[in-house]
């Protein structure tokens, strides 16, 4: 089946680092969403990309659906204590024949804090 | 506004017991789902809805069972439960039909150890 390879899988991070990770495929996607998961609780949507090269904000949250349409990018600026947890890339492959609700997620990036 | 209510929160079974893991929103969306979450992996799709009397098969969908006899109510039945099975299950909801792919809201989850 369709796959997302996610990087990093793992990063600690200090307050006020910046952050960014990064999901690619091998097809073309029509549409790249960025999830967070906070622990004992489900994925909120952070920012939804829908065209090609489009940059959108979220607060500090900054993401970008890459010009080729297999990749995208999600940067938190600034990072606070409260950013910690998992972050999902997840989208639907062009041309997918199932539901437009279906997703396909990358296997996550858990940001945690420097001790 | 509850969103989507998922219960029980836990579970243990013994392997061979069935249960019913229990889904419901408050949203009026025709489109539900159900995904697993498996240490190091990303969500993936068991079996979605696109409405009231319609079921399909997502990426996962052996030893799992699924109706929806009405829109608010999506439940899912393990027959005879296996080790392979012990995951945390997410339910998620959204609109259909419209021309952006929108956004998944996910229920918090039910954590299930078959033993």
């Amino acid at each position: 089946g369709q796959q997302l390879n996610q990087s990093p899988q793992s990063m600690f991070i200090q307050e006020g680092e910046d952050v960014s990770m990064n999901c690619t495929s091998s097809s073309i996607f029509n549409t790249w969403l960025w999830y967070k998961q906070d622990p004992g609780e489900g994925p909120v949507l952070l920012i939804a990309l829908y065209k090609a090269g489009e940059l959108t904000s979220n607060g500090r949250l900054t993401a970008q659906f890459g010009i080729t349409r297999k990749d995208s990018f999600l940067n938190i600026s600034a990072s606070i204590p409260s950013d910690v947890g998992i972050y999902f890339c997840a989208g639907q492959p062009r041309n997918y024949g199932g539901s437009q609700g279906n997703l396909i997620f990358g296997k996550g990036t858990k940001l945690s804090v420097k001790p | 506004n509850a969103g989507v209510t998922q219960t029980p929160k836990f579970q243990v079974l013994k392997t061979g017991q069935s249960m019913t893991l229990q889904c419901a929103q408050d949203m009026n969306h025709e489109y539900m789902s159900w995904y697993r979450q498996d240490p190091g992996m990303g969500l993936r799709l068991i079996h979605y809805s696109v409405g009231a009397g319609i079921t399909d098969q997502g990426e996962v969908p052996n030893g799992y069972n699924v109706s929806r006899s009405t829109t608010e109510d999506f439940p899912l039945r393990l027959l005879s439960a296996a080790p392979s099975q012990t995951s945390v299950y997410f339910c998620a909801s959204t609109r259909q039909g419209s021309s952006h792919n929108s956004p998944l809201h996910f229920g918090n989850g039910t954590r299930l150890t078959v033993t």
